[in-house]
């Protein structure tokens, strides 16, 4: 099956602790994005990706990182610098040069919910 | 930052009838695009409308597009209880390639 997938599906994070997100994508899709939802805040973007070995800070980029070592795989790393960090993580993949027939379409894998203890 | 800004918040129809959302942007778009998410899960595309055009369907799903208002409409005809979910507009605007979402329209079909 073609698709993205996250793991896990929920995450407990203890204080001062940093915990990683994973994120695999195998639609062969150039850009990858990590976005936080908070209830009635809609997404917000943390970081993307364009290519392996680059990404970019989002709006929201303050207190985590992140790194793209493979084209299948951009991890999102939550350090304890973010002092509210429970949220719904949702990360998503996108072609970035786009061949006939495809669109701006974002995929989006199931989501990550970290709660802190 | 927000572009996008979808309304009603939250809207409560019986099955059968037709559901309409709205998004309202503010600056000049390349595209904007709908985006569904069952409670929980990750969002999925509807349709993506570009600039030029001022309307598109995909079977149930008819979208507009006003570029003199800065809105887009989505309509859900014939509603169905499997259609309760929040819809999301995203729109992407000047060199950026990267959608941003409004807050999104909770919707609530009762059987």
């Amino acid at each position: 099956d073609g698709g993205i997938t996250q793991s896990p599906k929920y995450l407990f994070r203890k204080e001062g602790q940093n915990v990683t997100l994973s994120c695999e994508q195998n639609l062969n899709h150039d850009a990858m994005y990590w976005y936080r939802q908070d209830p009635g805040q809609g997404l917000r973007l943390i970081y993307y990706s364009q290519i392996v070995n680059d990404f970019q800070k989002g709006d929201i980029a303050e207190g985590y990182s992140v790194s793209r070592e493979k084209k299948e795989s951009f991890p999102l790393t939550v350090t304890s610098a973010q002092k509210n960090p429970t949220a719904f993580y949702l990360c998503a993949s996108s072609c970035w040069v786009l061949g006939e027939g495809e669109q701006e379409t974002q995929y989006f894998g199931p989501g990550t919910r970290l709660l802190v203890l | 930052s927000q572009q996008g800004e979808e309304d009603p918040q939250a809207l409560s129809i019986q099955e059968g009838e037709n559901a309409t959302m709205n998004c309202s942007y503010k600056t000049s778009i390349n595209n904007l695009q709908w985006y569904r998410q069952n409670s929980g899960r990750g969002l999925v595309h509807l349709i993506l409308i570009r600039s030029n055009e001022r309307e598109k369907h995909s079977g149930r799903l008819r979208v507009t597009l006003d570029t003199s208002k800065k809105s887009s409409s989505l309509l859900i005809t014939a509603s169905r209880a499997a259609d309760t979910a929040s819809y999301f507009c995203a729109t992407e605007y000047g060199g950026s390639y990267i959608p941003t979402f409004g807050r999104g329209t909770s919707l609530i079909v009762h059987p």
